[in-house]
């Protein structure tokens, strides 16, 4: 499978900062997403980071709030804007390569804001 | 709305145990089933599902699902401590504007002591 790097593994922020993380894979990937894990919670989908396009978001996150970037097919940034400490989660983007594959995680960037 | 329960939420076992963690499920067009394992940040990708009554296994680990329940079942066999761990169970929609989306269960939380 896809050797998937995300970083940074972890950070402490101020509130009202913005920090942009990177997922980085070792190969062309059909898709991207970008998920969120709050404290003791199950994964939830903020969005799906599309090649060349503006990202899909998923009910409750916007794109002022979570900007995302794809800027070709083994890269995506996902920015978390104006920090909260409600924003303090881990942070996961998944790749695949097509629908009868499954989707692997990048590492994980664990995100606490004072 | 997809939906995704796995039961128990949380378990402890002691090693050589053998346990059975559960999955039930609501899609609007199911696609496909996955298990994953999560120790720290990253899910590690387990088994995929996708067809009723068929077996997987990988070492001490198998997986089973019924389409027309609506549910899948992991096995662990002789436990170990290295085991712990939340186990996650996510559904894959087919096609559409869901496409590639996971939505997972609130996880189990595994603890296997010594």
């Amino acid at each position: 499978s896809a050797v998937i790097s995300q970083k940074p593994s972890r950070d402490i922020c101020q509130r009202g900062t913005s920090l942009t993380i990177q997922c980085q894979v070792d190969s062309q990937v059909t898709m991207m997403f970008w998920y969120r894990q709050q404290p003791g919670q199950s994964l939830t989908l903020i969005a799906t980071a599309n090649q060349g396009s503006e990202a899909t978001y998923e009910s409750g996150f916007v794109i002022d709030k979570f900007p995302i970037s794809r800027p070709n097919l083994t890269f995506s940034t996902l920015t978390v804007s104006n920090m909260s400490p409600e924003d303090s989660s881990i942070y996961l983007c998944s790749v695949g390569t097509g629908s009868n594959q499954p989707q692997h995680f990048g590492d994980g960037t664990r995100l606490s804001i004072l | 709305e997809d939906k995704v329960v796995q039961s128990p939420l949380s378990l402890v076992v002691h090693e050589g145990d053998t346990v059975t963690l559960n999955c039930s499920y609501e899609v609007t067009n199911f696609r496909s089933l996955l298990w994953y394992k999560q120790e720290k940040k990253a899910p590690t990708f387990l088994f995929m599902l996708t067809s009723s009554g068929i077996e997987k296994k990988s070492g001490r680990l198998s997986s089973i699902l019924d389409k027309k329940e609506l549910f899948s079942i992991l096995n662990i066999t002789a436990t170990q401590t290295g085991d712990s761990a939340v186990y996650l169970c996510a559904v894959v929609p087919s096609g559409g504007t869901s496409y590639g989306k996971l939505t997972f269960g609130q996880g189990t939380i595994l603890t296997v002591h010594p």
